[in-house]
């Protein structure tokens, strides 16, 4: 049973880091690529990034390129999303996602961690 | 990066049929799968329709998918009011390396 455990989410200041950890369990995770995607509060749903299964490739969307850095570390079996000099906009709910057979496309969700930027 | 197209809302009464569509381009939807999600208040999406036509897990037959071109549909037959839920598109662009997102489609079963 495939199992996403997001965790590190909070109210932080804008200009800020905050580094959000994802444990899996359940699959292989050194053979699947790996996803956040985040919703903000009455909005829907914004891809975020994607790691490959070895963590050689990362792919960012356009909006976050620079600011956030997606990680993995496969002997642990976790994925990582630092987040950098956030801002108001990026208070959303973040989801780990696990990729559908290396496609692109989401196969399973984690439940979510709440980031909240607020002054 | 534009955000694939699909209608706000939809609704239909209860056992009618409904469709939800969702519109892209040659680089995402006209090159590779589309997969379909469900998401009801307060709960992570959940995977519907994956490789644009074929149920995941165990989804009711209800729920169908095609494709055709650089659109696709979700079909929900025998419409329940726990259908009631968000629905959201979803496809991996081979010419910008991202995976889009529909802007999502609410769903009311009067």
């Amino acid at each position: 049973q495939v199992q996403l455990v997001e965790s590190g989410g909070g109210v932080v200041q804008p200009g800020r880091s905050l580094r959000l950890s994802c444990a899996t369990s359940g699959f292989t995770f050194n053979r699947n690529a790996m996803h956040w995607v985040r919703q903000a509060p009455g909005k829907g749903l914004e891809w975020v990034a994607v790691t490959s299964y070895d963590g050689s490739n990362q792919y960012y969307a356009d909006s976050l390129k620079g600011r956030f850095t997606i990680s993995r570390d496969n002997s642990k079996n976790t994925l990582h999303l630092q987040m950098n000099s956030l801002r108001i906009e990026d208070t959303a709910v973040y989801y780990c996602a696990k990729d559908l057979a290396n496609s692109g496309s989401v196969e399973y969700w984690g439940q979510g961690t709440l980031v909240i930027v607020s002054s | 990066q534009s955000a694939l197209t699909q209608p706000p809302s939809v609704s239909a009464a209860p056992g009618q049929r409904v469709t939800i569509s969702c519109s892209g381009s040659s680089s995402n939807i006209g090159r590779n799968h589309v997969c379909w999600y469900q998401q009801f208040p307060g709960m992570a999406p959940k995977l519907l329709i994956y490789d644009s036509n074929k149920g995941f897990s165990v989804i009711s037959e209800r729920f169908s998918g095609s494709k055709s071109g650089t659109s696709a549909t979700l079909t929900i037959t025998g419409l329940q009011t726990g259908d009631e839920a968000d629905y959201y598109c979803a496809a991996w662009d081979s010419s910008l390396s991202v995976t889009m997102f529909g802007g999502g489609t609410k769903l009311t079963v009067l």
